[in-house]
């Protein structure tokens, strides 16, 4: 399977609000609601910030948000702060017998 | 709260052997699927596989099949990752990470391990 397409980077100051997309195809993205978005600080383990295109874990700010149009996955960062700053993945369910996932090929968010 | 933690640092030599370890504190792990992921320098996450802890039922991503080998101790928690016969190529950080599996289908990774660096390098 193919990863998803994520723009390399994104930037924005602090308090603004910023997009990220995660584009797939009917076989992935488009054909299930299994998005999940992960943010990756360097040297970090990474975090799930946003689970089935929208649900948010406990503990995970309502400034981060997700959403879903046909094939393309997006994730919303409201009121930019700057611990916002790092590496952020798509990731989706790619709908075969093996449990197939793909992930995108992250955006590094600079918070300006 | 399931903490995972995973084996230190390796530098290898091409050729040469390595199995990293992935093991869950806090509760145990025997009916959850817990993923292998490989981040190469500079680069960004890929899905290597998946093991189901209490029967070690394994899936591998296509690209990954046959380069690595997934196995689950499941008395002590733990789940590994190993090369037989390392690449340059295989350089990257590798994480685990449990995953949410819902009705059959993957969900998403929670918790992640710390990660384990492995250096190939004559």
């Amino acid at each position: 399977q193919s990863a998803l397409t994520q723009p390399p980077s994104a930037s924005g100051s602090p308090g603004q609000s910023v997009t990220i997309s995660c584009t797939g195809s009917n076989s992935d993205v488009g054909g299930y609601n299994f998005v999940s978005w992960y943010q990756h600080h360097p040297g970090k383990a990474p975090k799930v910030i946003i689970y089935e295109v929208s649900k948010r874990p406990s503990g995970v700010p309502d400034r981060f948000s997700g959403a879903k149009s046909g094939n393309t996955a997006s994730l919303t960062v409201s009121g930019l702060q700057a611990e916002d700053e790092a590496d952020y993945y798509c990731s989706s369910y790619a709908g075969t017998n093996n449990l197939d996932l793909v992930f995108g090929g992250g955006t590094k968010l600079t918070v300006l | 709260e399931v903490q995972l933690v995973q084996s230190g640092a390796e530098v290898k030599k091409p050729g040469e052997s390595l199995r990293i370890s992935c093991k869950a504190s806090g509760h145990t792990l025997n009916n959850y699927w817990i993923g292998w992921v490989r981040q190469m320098p500079g680069k960004g996450l890929e899905w290597i596989g998946l093991i189901y802890l209490r029967d070690s039922d394994t899936r591998y991503s296509p690209p990954f099949q046959g380069q690595v080998t997934i196995s689950a101790d499941e008395s002590i928690n733990t789940a590994y990752l190993q090369w037989s016969s390392l690449k340059a190529s295989d350089t990257a950080m590798y994480y685990c990470a449990r995953l949410e599996v819902v009705t059959g289908i993957p969900n998403y990774f929670d918790p992640w391990g710390q990660g384990s660096l492995v250096t190939v390098s004559s």
